[in-house]
């Protein structure tokens, strides 16, 4: 499975769009993107995937470039609760999804 | 609809002491089983992987070991605990072949040897 390079760490104002990028530069052709995130003392929560066009739902957007070498997860108006640590994930369809560290995004009042 | 448990919810151990970790699924059948372990402050590590009964692969070489003795059933074992194993760990399971890979997540349990 490729691997990902994202940002250790982000802040963001209460009520602004949080936009956070991640690099897969050697992600193949079967591989999705995928976007979990979690809160202190929680397991993961699955946000948002995609393969090659841009997705949305009720929680996030995640808009892949072209080339797919990188994408940026968007959540558009950033609450309290959205403080968590955010992973970008690429895998094939194979159910094994490998963890990094991680983007710890800290949204402020 | 479908839920995850793992018990217990926190542990603390000796080192050198046995350790048994359980995890259930309801309501749903055949599911793709996982444990991770989060040591303080890092990333969540896969440390096994199952697909069916008594099928389970290892991802990382350790002194523990994992069984799946029914479908809906992942117990996460050590003879021996060492102070390198306190961690957060989590029970997560899925549907082989769904596009969107989504893996659910147990409460977890918060291992701490001593």
């Amino acid at each position: 499975d490729a691997k990902t390079t994202q940002p250790p760490s982000m802040d963001c104002a209460e009520g602004r769009a949080a936009n956070l990028p991640c690099n897969h530069s050697t992600i193949s052709g079967n591989e999705y993107v995928y976007w979990y995130r979690q809160i202190h003392s929680q397991g993961p929560q699955y946000i948002i995937h995609g393969l090659k066009n841009n997705e949305t739902n009720e929680m996030a957007s995640l808009i892949i470039t072209e080339d797919r070498k990188s994408s940026t997860l968007i959540l558009p108006h950033a609450t309290l609760r959205d403080t968590a640590v955010y992973y970008c994930i690429v895998s094939s369809n194979t159910g094994k999804l490998i963890f990094g560290q991680g983007t710890t995004l800290q949204v402020k009042p | 609809s479908q839920t995850i448990h793992q018990w217990p919810a926190t542990l603390v151990q000796p080192v050198g002491s046995p350790l048994s970790l359980e995890c259930t699924v309801e309501g749903t059948s055949n599911p793709n089983l996982y444990w991770y372990r989060q040591a303080a402050g890092r990333g969540l590590q896969l440390l096994f992987y199952s697909i069916g009964i008594d099928q389970i692969s290892s991802e990382v070489p350790q002194n523990l070991s994992a069984s799946r003795p029914q479908d809906r059933q992942f117990i996460l074992s050590s003879k021996k605990l060492l102070l390198s194993d306190s961690g957060f760990y989590l029970c997560a399971w899925s549907v082989l072949g769904q596009p969107s890979n989504e893996q659910f997540f147990g409460p977890g349990t918060r291992l701490t040897v001593l």
